[in-house]
């Protein structure tokens, strides 16, 4: 059984830029969560999405958005991007709601310049 | 806001020794707790998890303890091997997982030969 998969696995973009990070969970799974990954605030929860509906989101800007599809994929977006977006963006999928079960991506790494 | 936090940055040990790696926590609310590593380049992966009914929870090579007096958590690892080498967080949820994690910040553990 394939893993998550999180594509790009590496991504540049520059301050104001806007970026779309993409998760494909294992398959059957239908809860997608996501992370954010600094050295110095450590892993953040982001968002959660179950059967394509936000379940549960954490303290980030409006500037943080996600969807998910009805294959349960799912993506993340960040508009007018800041320095301080550079991170490791880990996607988590589990089989449903909640942080039972969660098998985590390799995650994104986005450098803003 | 309440969050998870680590007693030790930085474990270095020889192989074969054993291991413990501690982290308190703050939120006498948490009743699920979880351990991941994380290697470099990859996401976290799970390792063992306890819910707050219990205070010892064993895998393999691995031991979890849970002390809800002092909110204390701690991962023991026996015959710690080279492989083990990685930084390892401890993660916390409360009502009954379906909220998000709150991840710890972190420690190394570094495995001598």
């Amino acid at each position: 059984k394939a893993g998550v998969t999180q594509t790009p696995r590496y991504l540049i973009k520059t301050r104001g830029q806007q970026v779309t990070l993409s998760c494909s969970p294992i398959s059957g799974h239908r809860s997608v969560s996501w992370y954010q990954q600094t050295p110095g605030q450590g892993l953040q929860f982001l968002f959660e999405y179950f059967s394509e509906t936000q379940r549960n989101k954490g303290n980030f800007p409006g500037r943080f958005s996600g969807r998910q599809f009805s294959n349960s994929r799912s993506e993340m977006n960040v508009s007018t991007l800041e320095l301080g977006d550079s991170a490791l963006y880990l996607c988590a999928s589990s089989l449903g709601t909640g942080v039972f079960g969660q098998f985590f991506g390799p995650g994104t790494r986005l450098t803003v310049l | 806001g309440e969050s998870v936090g680590l007693h030790l940055p930085t474990l270095s040990v020889q192989e074969g020794d054993n291991s413990i790696i501690n982290c308190a926590y703050s939120n006498s609310a948490s009743d699920y707790f979880i351990w991941y590593k994380q290697e470099s380049g990859k996401g976290p992966q799970f390792i063992i998890d306890i819910r707050s009914n219990m205070d010892k929870r064993q895998g393999q090579r691995v031991t979890v303890l849970l002390n809800k007096t002092v909110k204390h958590l701690s991962l023991q690892i026996a015959a710690t091997q080279p492989g083990d080498s990685a930084v390892y967080f401890c993660a916390e949820a409360s009502d009954t997982g379906r909220r998000a994690l709150t991840f710890g910040s972190g420690t190394r553990l570094q495995v001598q030969p």
